[in-house]
Protein backbone atom coordinates (compact mmCIF):
# COMPACT_ATOMS: atom_id res chain seq x y z
CA UNK A 1 0.00 0.00 0.00
CA UNK A 2 1.04 3.05 -0.55
CA UNK A 3 2.08 5.74 1.78
CA UNK A 4 3.09 9.53 2.01
CA UNK A 5 5.55 11.15 4.72
CA UNK A 6 5.85 14.95 5.55
CA UNK A 7 8.81 15.58 7.96
CA UNK A 8 7.79 19.01 9.04
CA UNK A 9 4.48 19.28 11.45
CA UNK A 10 4.72 22.53 12.22
CA UNK A 11 7.30 25.11 10.78
CA UNK A 12 7.29 28.66 11.89
CA UNK A 13 9.16 31.07 9.75
CA UNK A 14 9.59 35.08 9.35
CA UNK A 15 8.46 36.86 6.47
CA UNK A 16 11.23 36.86 3.58
CA UNK A 17 12.36 33.62 4.76
CA UNK A 18 12.83 30.54 2.42
CA UNK A 19 10.34 27.98 3.07
CA UNK A 20 10.67 23.93 1.95
CA UNK A 21 8.54 21.26 2.99
CA UNK A 22 9.46 17.68 2.52
CA UNK A 23 7.28 15.12 1.14
CA UNK A 24 8.11 11.37 0.66
CA UNK A 25 6.19 8.66 -0.75
CA UNK A 26 6.19 4.76 -1.13
CA UNK A 27 5.04 3.24 -3.80
CA UNK A 28 6.68 1.23 -6.84
CA UNK A 29 4.65 2.64 -9.59
CA UNK A 30 3.93 5.27 -11.76
CA UNK A 31 1.68 8.51 -9.55
CA UNK A 32 0.90 11.59 -10.01
CA UNK A 33 1.78 14.06 -6.75
CA UNK A 34 0.21 17.01 -5.67
CA UNK A 35 -0.09 19.62 -3.09
CA UNK A 36 -3.06 20.93 -1.30
CA UNK A 37 -2.92 24.02 0.57
CA UNK A 38 -5.77 25.14 3.23
CA UNK A 39 -5.77 28.78 4.60
CA UNK A 40 -7.34 29.25 7.64
CA UNK A 41 -11.30 29.27 7.42
CA UNK A 42 -10.78 27.62 3.55
CA UNK A 43 -11.59 24.96 1.56
CA UNK A 44 -8.33 22.31 0.41
CA UNK A 45 -7.59 23.69 -2.69
CA UNK A 46 -4.95 22.92 -5.21
CA UNK A 47 -0.90 24.63 -4.30
CA UNK A 48 0.72 22.60 -8.23
CA UNK A 49 0.97 18.81 -9.46
CA UNK A 50 3.11 16.60 -11.38
CA UNK A 51 2.00 13.98 -14.00
CA UNK A 52 4.85 14.06 -16.25
CA UNK A 53 7.85 16.26 -17.84
CA UNK A 54 9.79 18.89 -16.21
CA UNK A 55 10.10 17.30 -12.66
CA UNK A 56 10.42 21.29 -11.27
CA UNK A 57 6.94 22.43 -11.20
CA UNK A 58 5.48 25.49 -10.96
CA UNK A 59 2.15 26.80 -8.99
CA UNK A 60 0.00 29.58 -7.72
CA UNK A 61 1.66 32.25 -5.28
CA UNK A 62 5.16 31.73 -6.24
CA UNK A 63 5.44 27.88 -5.18
CA UNK A 64 7.53 25.32 -6.71
CA UNK A 65 8.05 20.97 -6.01
CA UNK A 66 10.61 19.43 -7.23
CA UNK A 67 9.83 15.46 -8.30
CA UNK A 68 12.75 13.55 -7.76
CA UNK A 69 12.04 9.84 -8.58
CA UNK A 70 15.13 8.14 -7.58
CA UNK A 71 14.41 9.66 -3.51
CA UNK A 72 10.60 9.26 -3.99
CA UNK A 73 10.44 13.05 -2.86
CA UNK A 74 7.94 16.10 -3.84
CA UNK A 75 9.48 18.94 -1.41
CA UNK A 76 7.67 22.18 -1.86
CA UNK A 77 9.54 25.21 -2.00
CA UNK A 78 9.37 29.47 -1.96
CA UNK A 79 11.86 31.62 -1.99
CA UNK A 80 10.48 34.35 0.30
CA UNK A 81 7.12 33.38 2.33
CA UNK A 82 4.50 36.16 2.90
CA UNK A 83 2.18 36.64 6.02
CA UNK A 84 -0.39 35.11 4.00
CA UNK A 85 1.16 31.65 3.75
CA UNK A 86 0.30 30.85 6.99
CA UNK A 87 -1.94 27.60 5.99
CA UNK A 88 -1.77 23.53 5.69
CA UNK A 89 0.01 22.27 3.39
CA UNK A 90 -0.76 18.78 2.38
CA UNK A 91 1.38 16.32 0.03
CA UNK A 92 -1.08 13.59 -1.93
CA UNK A 93 -0.46 10.71 -3.86
CA UNK A 94 -2.50 9.24 -7.06
CA UNK A 95 -1.33 6.09 -7.96
CA UNK A 96 -2.55 5.33 -11.92
CA UNK A 97 -5.61 3.30 -10.67
CA UNK A 98 -6.97 6.51 -9.49
CA UNK A 99 -6.04 5.95 -5.92
CA UNK A 100 -5.60 8.45 -3.45
CA UNK A 101 -3.21 9.23 -0.58
CA UNK A 102 -2.39 12.08 1.79
CA UNK A 103 0.20 13.16 4.16
CA UNK A 104 -0.60 14.22 7.23
CA UNK A 105 -0.16 18.15 7.15
CA UNK A 106 2.44 20.64 7.25
CA UNK A 107 1.21 23.95 9.35
CA UNK A 108 3.35 26.90 8.34
CA UNK A 109 2.82 29.85 10.38
CA UNK A 110 4.63 33.15 8.97
CA UNK A 111 5.59 35.94 11.29
CA UNK A 112 5.39 39.72 10.30
CA UNK B 1 -18.65 27.44 -11.22
CA UNK B 2 -20.37 26.27 -8.20
CA UNK B 3 -17.59 24.26 -5.82
CA UNK B 4 -18.47 21.38 -3.90
CA UNK B 5 -21.60 21.26 -1.90
CA UNK B 6 -21.98 19.55 1.73
CA UNK B 7 -24.18 19.60 4.23
CA UNK B 8 -24.55 20.09 7.26
CA UNK B 9 -21.16 21.89 8.35
CA UNK B 10 -21.43 20.95 11.76
CA UNK B 11 -23.29 17.92 13.26
CA UNK B 12 -23.23 17.06 17.58
CA UNK B 13 -24.40 13.77 18.31
CA UNK B 14 -24.24 11.17 21.22
CA UNK B 15 -22.66 7.94 20.64
CA UNK B 16 -24.45 5.02 19.62
CA UNK B 17 -27.12 7.88 17.14
CA UNK B 18 -26.80 7.72 13.26
CA UNK B 19 -25.54 10.72 11.78
CA UNK B 20 -25.81 11.19 7.85
CA UNK B 21 -23.88 13.52 5.42
CA UNK B 22 -24.84 15.20 2.02
CA UNK B 23 -22.70 16.12 -1.12
CA UNK B 24 -23.05 17.57 -4.07
CA UNK B 25 -19.97 17.75 -6.59
CA UNK B 26 -19.06 19.86 -8.71
CA UNK B 27 -21.58 19.61 -12.40
CA UNK B 28 -19.90 17.37 -14.93
CA UNK B 29 -17.46 15.50 -12.32
CA UNK B 30 -17.62 11.64 -12.09
CA UNK B 31 -15.40 10.37 -9.81
CA UNK B 32 -16.53 11.12 -6.20
CA UNK B 33 -14.52 10.86 -2.64
CA UNK B 34 -15.35 10.73 0.62
CA UNK B 35 -12.44 11.57 3.47
CA UNK B 36 -12.36 11.46 7.58
CA UNK B 37 -9.94 13.68 8.41
CA UNK B 38 -8.98 13.88 12.17
CA UNK B 39 -7.59 16.39 14.04
CA UNK B 40 -3.62 16.93 13.28
CA UNK B 41 -3.86 13.90 10.81
CA UNK B 42 -4.38 13.92 6.94
CA UNK B 43 -7.82 13.14 4.92
CA UNK B 44 -8.15 9.53 4.69
CA UNK B 45 -10.22 8.11 1.60
CA UNK B 46 -13.14 5.91 2.89
CA UNK B 47 -14.88 5.49 -0.73
CA UNK B 48 -14.46 6.41 -3.85
CA UNK B 49 -16.79 6.46 -6.80
CA UNK B 50 -17.03 6.69 -10.43
CA UNK B 51 -20.32 7.68 -11.37
CA UNK B 52 -22.58 5.65 -9.28
CA UNK B 53 -20.35 3.09 -8.96
CA UNK B 54 -17.87 1.91 -6.43
CA UNK B 55 -14.20 2.07 -7.54
CA UNK B 56 -12.31 1.90 -3.59
CA UNK B 57 -13.99 1.21 -0.64
CA UNK B 58 -11.30 -0.63 1.17
CA UNK B 59 -11.30 1.57 3.88
CA UNK B 60 -14.44 2.05 5.00
CA UNK B 61 -15.48 0.31 8.25
CA UNK B 62 -18.63 -1.07 6.77
CA UNK B 63 -20.24 -2.57 9.89
CA UNK B 64 -21.27 0.94 10.57
CA UNK B 65 -20.17 3.21 7.60
CA UNK B 66 -22.39 3.15 4.62
CA UNK B 67 -22.27 5.45 1.33
CA UNK B 68 -24.24 5.89 -1.72
CA UNK B 69 -24.26 7.88 -5.41
CA UNK B 70 -27.80 6.78 -6.54
CA UNK B 71 -27.92 8.87 -9.55
CA UNK B 72 -24.45 9.16 -10.18
CA UNK B 73 -24.41 13.25 -8.83
CA UNK B 74 -25.22 13.50 -4.81
CA UNK B 75 -23.85 11.44 -2.76
CA UNK B 76 -24.45 10.83 1.17
CA UNK B 77 -22.33 9.02 3.52
CA UNK B 78 -23.79 7.27 7.04
CA UNK B 79 -22.66 6.24 10.17
CA UNK B 80 -24.75 3.95 12.57
CA UNK B 81 -24.18 4.03 15.29
CA UNK B 82 -22.01 6.23 15.77
CA UNK B 83 -18.92 5.62 18.42
CA UNK B 84 -16.21 8.58 19.93
CA UNK B 85 -13.53 7.76 17.74
CA UNK B 86 -15.59 8.85 14.97
CA UNK B 87 -15.44 12.38 15.80
CA UNK B 88 -14.07 14.60 12.78
CA UNK B 89 -13.95 16.08 9.84
CA UNK B 90 -15.64 14.37 6.70
CA UNK B 91 -14.66 15.80 3.53
CA UNK B 92 -16.24 15.33 0.33
CA UNK B 93 -14.45 16.12 -2.90
CA UNK B 94 -14.88 15.40 -6.77
CA UNK B 95 -12.57 15.30 -9.78
CA UNK B 96 -13.21 15.12 -13.48
CA UNK B 97 -12.54 11.84 -14.54
CA UNK B 98 -10.97 8.75 -12.13
CA UNK B 99 -9.74 7.62 -15.60
CA UNK B 100 -7.05 10.48 -15.57
CA UNK B 101 -5.39 10.28 -11.89
CA UNK B 102 -3.25 13.81 -12.58
CA UNK B 103 -7.24 15.23 -11.96
CA UNK B 104 -6.76 17.63 -8.86
CA UNK B 105 -9.54 17.26 -7.10
CA UNK B 106 -11.97 19.85 -5.76
CA UNK B 107 -13.05 19.43 -1.71
CA UNK B 108 -15.96 20.77 -0.14
CA UNK B 109 -16.29 22.82 3.12
CA UNK B 110 -16.38 19.61 5.61
CA UNK B 111 -18.95 18.67 8.08
CA UNK B 112 -17.10 18.78 11.46
CA UNK B 113 -18.98 16.13 13.52
CA UNK B 114 -18.58 15.13 17.25
CA UNK B 115 -19.63 12.82 18.90
CA UNK B 116 -20.36 13.12 22.70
Amino acid sequence: AQSVSQHNHHVILSEAASLELGCNYSYGGTVNLFWYVQYPGQHLQLLLKYFSGDPLVKGIKGFEAEFIKSKFSFNLRKPSVQWSDTAEYFCAVNTNAGKSTFGDGTTLTVKP
Amino acid sequence: EAGVAQSPRYKIIEKRQSVAFWCNPISGHATLYWYQQILGQGPKLLIQFQNNGVVDDSQLPKDRFSAERLKGVDSTLKIQPAKLEDSAVYLCASSFSLGQSYNEQFFGPGTRLTVL
